[in-house]
């Protein structure tokens, strides 16, 4: 069954670095999205992403973000200056429609 | 405001113990009612969308179950690896995103 891959699993770093979370999304899925779970909290939507450029983004999605399809292949989540309370799941979706989305694993980013 | 409510929180079943877990919603103009499944450290597994009251889905041991105000998975004769976080979320018409309730953590033991 087809998936979304996610990489790294797990990305410690340090407040105000740069970090980049990257996904595989479906082959033949045409809507991207990024979603983070802070630990005991509700999954939060941050961004959609078709056509090549974002189609909506939530009031947390601030300037700090930013997301990119360097290749055709690969959807990325660019976080500029991390924070503490950026530590979360993070988890890429994508889907053929704009709703029905398949989830990948996440990526745990831990902000030291 | 859209918003999504689910209960219990938590809920302990006995192997084979048959019960529902609820989903209570406001949504400015429904598209979609999702189920997913989630595991500790993982993504939310897809399992069901409905899109009218009235509308019933089943895989499995799972059946859920919509109307205009809320939502309902019923678990028939669980087993213990049926033991999860079952999330509910909404999707209104004119937007991409997802609106997640805080879940339902399910234990089955044997």
């Amino acid at each position: 069954e087809p998936e979304v891959t996610q990489t790294p699993s797990h990305q410690v770093t340090q407040m105000g670095q740069e970090v980049i979370l990257r996904c595989v999304p479906i082959s033949n899925h045409l809507y991207f999205y990024w979603y983070r779970q802070i630990l005991g909290q509700k999954v939060e939507f941050l961004v959609s992403f078709y056509n090549n450029e974002i189609s909506e983004k939530s009031e947390i999605f601030d300037d700090q973000f930013s997301v990119e399809r360097p290749d055709g292949s690969n959807f990325t989540l660019k976080i500029r200056s991390t924070k503490l309370e950026d530590s979360a799941m993070y988890f890429c979706a994508s889907s053929v429609e704009n709703y029905g989305y398949t989830f990948g694993s996440g990526t745990r980013l831990t902000v030291v | 405001e859209d918003q999504v409510t689910q209960s219990p929180e938590a809920l302990r079943l006995q192997e084979g113990e048959s019960s529902s877990l609820n989903c209570s919603y406001t949504v400015s103009g429904l598209r979609g009612l999702f189920w997913y499944r989630q595991d500790p450290g993982k993504g939310p597994e897809f399992l069901f969308t409905l899109y009218s009251a009235g509308e019933e889905k089943e895989k499995e041991r799972l059946k859920a179950t919509l109307t205009k105000k809320e939502s309902f998975l019923h678990i028939t004769a669980p087993k213990p690896e049926d033991s999860a976080t079952y999330l509910c979320a909404v999707q209104a018409r004119n937007t991409d995103k997802l609106i997640f309730g805080t879940g339902t953590r399910l234990q089955v033991f044997p």
